[in-house]
């Protein structure tokens, strides 16, 4: 299966502190993108990185790509209360025409 | 807000019921998506349309009827479900089949009894 796995399952840390996700894959990819979703509701696109990028930031968000480990991470820095959600990894694989997604983090920012 | 709505937020329905859940998104796009999102599983891609013809049927059960009138529309039709059909139900549009970034509706919330 092509679909990530993000590690870890779950995550919880203090107001302020950074916040980091991993997601693995398992062949070749067009581009990696992360998601945001907040209990029961549907998934927000947080940042996109291709193939030929290693690494992209967005505000609070830093997300780096290793190709030759099928592997990339999520960074959030000075993490905030509002920032508690399930975070997930998605691929767009070379030959397909949909995203495939992991199981996700679920991600515990206490004030 | 998304630009993708979906009704109703929440069904209870039980298994000889024929109910439909509507999705609609208002940013042009071209392609649409239903997904099922169960607890601790993969986010499940169902359907797939494009410029309102359906592209991809990821070996979904009959009892779930897609339906795509317009690129702004989607359905999806339910009969005679099973419990274990209760899920958060997601639809998505994106440009075109091949553009990146999906948008997501947030859901229905569906419990079949």
């Amino acid at each position: 299966s092509q679909q990530g796995e993000e590690d870890p399952q779950a995550l919880s840390i203090q107001e302020g502190e950074n916040a980091t996700m991993n997601c693995s894959y398992k062949t070749s990819i067009n581009n990696l993108q992360w998601y945001r979703q907040n209990s029961g509701r549907g998934l927000v696109h947080l940042i996109l990185i291709r193939s030929n990028e290693r690494e992209k930031h967005s505000g609070r968000l830093r997300v780096t790509l290793d190709t030759s480990k099928k592997s990339s991470s999520l960074l959030i820095t000075a993490s905030r209360a509002a920032d508690t959600a399930s975070y997930f990894c998605a691929t767009d694989a070379y030959g397909a025409n949909n995203l495939f997604f992991g199981t996700g983090t679920r991600l515990t920012v206490i004030p | 807000e998304t630009g993708v709505t979906q009704t109703p937020r929440h069904l209870v329905m039980g298994m000889t019921n024929k109910k439909s859940l509507k999705c609609e998104q208002h940013l042009g796009h071209n392609a649409m998506y239903w997904y099922k999102q169960s607890a601790k599983k993969p986010l499940e891609l169902m359907f797939v349309y494009n410029f309102k013809e359906q592209t991809e049927n990821n070996s979904v059960p009959s009892r779930f009827s897609p339906e795509c009138p317009n690129s702004s529309h989607l359905f999806l039709h339910l009969h005679t479900l099973q419990p274990e059909d209760s899920a958060l139900y997601l639809c998505a549009s994106s440009q075109d089949l091949r553009q990146e970034t999906q948008y997501f509706g947030p859901g229905t919330r569906l419990l079949v009894l």
